[in-house]
């Protein structure tokens, strides 16, 4: 069965400073994304990474992926209020198919 | 372009009865994807439709069942309703046909069962 696990699961930072959340997945994965979720709100895409070493970045956010360790990463870089969302990471498995969820982390950035 | 939508946005519903969910996916995408993601929790696959057949299907009961039309739309009915199916249920988008695998997900359903 795979696992895709997530950690932390609730992660409170100051504006202005750095953190990583770390997502590890139990078996080869074909891709893997990273998405966004407001309170009461759907889910939106932030990255997909293809390959092992792919590494995207997108304004304070940047995400890499190391298929070998199975251990994929988002990094946050000065962060701000607007961060302030649940980040999930998915493993697709099989081409396309299901989308396997980790549990989310929970991210409240304050001033 | 539009997105993904969903119909209805909320539903109350009471234990036992059945509810139908609808979903049209984005423009020129073949493939549809429902998730039930229960409060505080990530989302959970229930099935996919391509080309008017469930291609796969999660660890979820029969009383959940589908069905793609072939304008790609898709419903999602689930049947004999239980406290528990109360949740967020969330259609998602591909277009396999062309080996483009992104799923883009639409608002949801915001399913309450009393």
């Amino acid at each position: 069965e795979l696992k895709v696990e997530q950690n932390p699961l609730f992660l409170s930072m100051q504006e202005g400073k750095n953190y990583t959340i770390y997502c590890n997945y139990s078996t080869t994965s074909d891709r893997l994304y990273w998405y966004r979720q407001d309170p009461g709100k759907s889910l939106e895409s932030l990255f997909v990474l293809l390959s092992n070493g792919a590494v995207k970045q997108e304004g304070r956010l940047m995400a890499s992926l190391d298929t070998k360790a199975r251990l994929s990463t988002l990094h946050i870089t000065a962060a701000v209020h607007d961060l302030s969302a649940t980040y999930f990471c998915a493993v697709d498995i099989d081409s396309g198919y299901a989308l396997n969820f980790g549990k989310g982390t929970s991210l409240l950035v304050t001033p | 372009d539009a997105g993904v939508t969903q119909s209805p946005t909320h539903l109350i519903k009471t234990r036992g009865q059945q509810v139908t969910l609808r979903c049209s996916p984005k423009s020129g995408h073949d493939t549809v994807s429902w998730y039930q993601q229960a409060l505080g929790q990530g989302p959970q696959f229930i099935f996919q439709y391509y080309e008017e057949e469930e291609r796969q299907r999660g660890n979820f009961p029969d009383r959940f069942s589908g069905h793609q039309f072939p304008n790609y739309s898709s419903e999602l009915n689930v049947n004999a309703l239980l406290l528990g199916d109360s949740a967020l249920y969330l259609c998602a988008s591909s277009n396999q046909g062309r080996g483009s695998y992104e799923q883009y997900f639409g608002p949801g359903t915001r399913l309450t069962v009393t």
